[in-house]
């Protein structure tokens, strides 16, 4: 049964900083992509970032790129968001997302976390 | 960036009818090498994640109500909910996978008459 289990959410100041885990199991974490989607409270969903099985590329959203960082552990089937530079409109629950992937080419999101809620706030 | 629009933004249907939820992309994002159409749609409950129901535009994920159904391709597509059910109430989203950024509809709330 796969398990996705984010943590590290919380209330930050603007300009802050903040790590998203995401604990997983049930399924071969090491071959398969893996993507960050958030979603402000009361509106829709927001793709973040996405990375390959291997780690070796990533990719991000505009709205975070150069201040969103995607990283995993394979050895710990874990995956993590570093957040900096916060802004007030960052303030959303961070679903961690598993992509359904074939031959290294990943495409929807087949299971998802329960999320974390970030909030940035002064 | 691909723009996902979905109407209507709420429907209100009595139970046992069917429920229509359009979504329109700005792009084709129907693959020719694959003829495959890059495009999922998922259910959120309050309170919950959001759940894959189908994938490719019409392929139903395992476990997932034969009344859900989804169809269309190149750039419109259609879920339908047929005879629906007090447990159907929730947002849909849909979803395209073409390209990278992965875009979303905003969303359509779906509530018993």
């Amino acid at each position: 049964q796969v398990q996705l289990v984010e943590s590290g959410g919380g209330v930050v100041q603007p300009g802050g900083s903040l790590r998203l885990s995401c604990a997983t199991s049930g399924f071969t974490f090491s071959s398969y992509g893996m993507h960050w989607v958030r979603q402000a409270p009361g509106k829709g969903l927001e793709w973040v970032a996405f990375i390959r099985y291997d780690g070796t590329n990533t990719f991000y959203a505009d709205s975070v790129k150069g201040r969103f960082t995607i990283s995993r552990d394979n050895s710990k089937n874990t995956l993590f968001l570093q957040m900096k530079s916060l802004r007030p409109e960052d303030t959303a629950f961070y679903y961690c997302a598993k992509a359904s992937c074939s031959d290294n080419v990943c495409f929807y999101f087949d299971q998802w976390g329960r999320g974390t809620l970030v909030t940035v706030s002064s | 960036d691909i723009v996902m629009t979905q109407s209507p933004d709420s429907l209100a249907v009595s139970l046992g009818e069917t429920a229509t939820i359009n979504c329109k992309s700005s792009h084709n994002i129907l693959y020719r090498s694959n003829n495959k159409n890059y495009l999922a749609w998922y259910q959120q409950k309050p309170g919950q994640p959001p759940k894959l129901l189908i994938s490719w535009a019409s392929t139903r994920e395992s476990g997932v109500p034969d009344r859900f159904s989804g169809s269309g391709s190149g750039t419109d597509f259609t879920l339908t909910i047929s005879s629906l059910q007090g447990e159907d109430v929730a947002l849909y989203y849909c979803h395209q996978y073409y390209i990278v950024p992965h875009t979303f509809g905003q969303g359509t709330k779906v509530e018993i008459k």
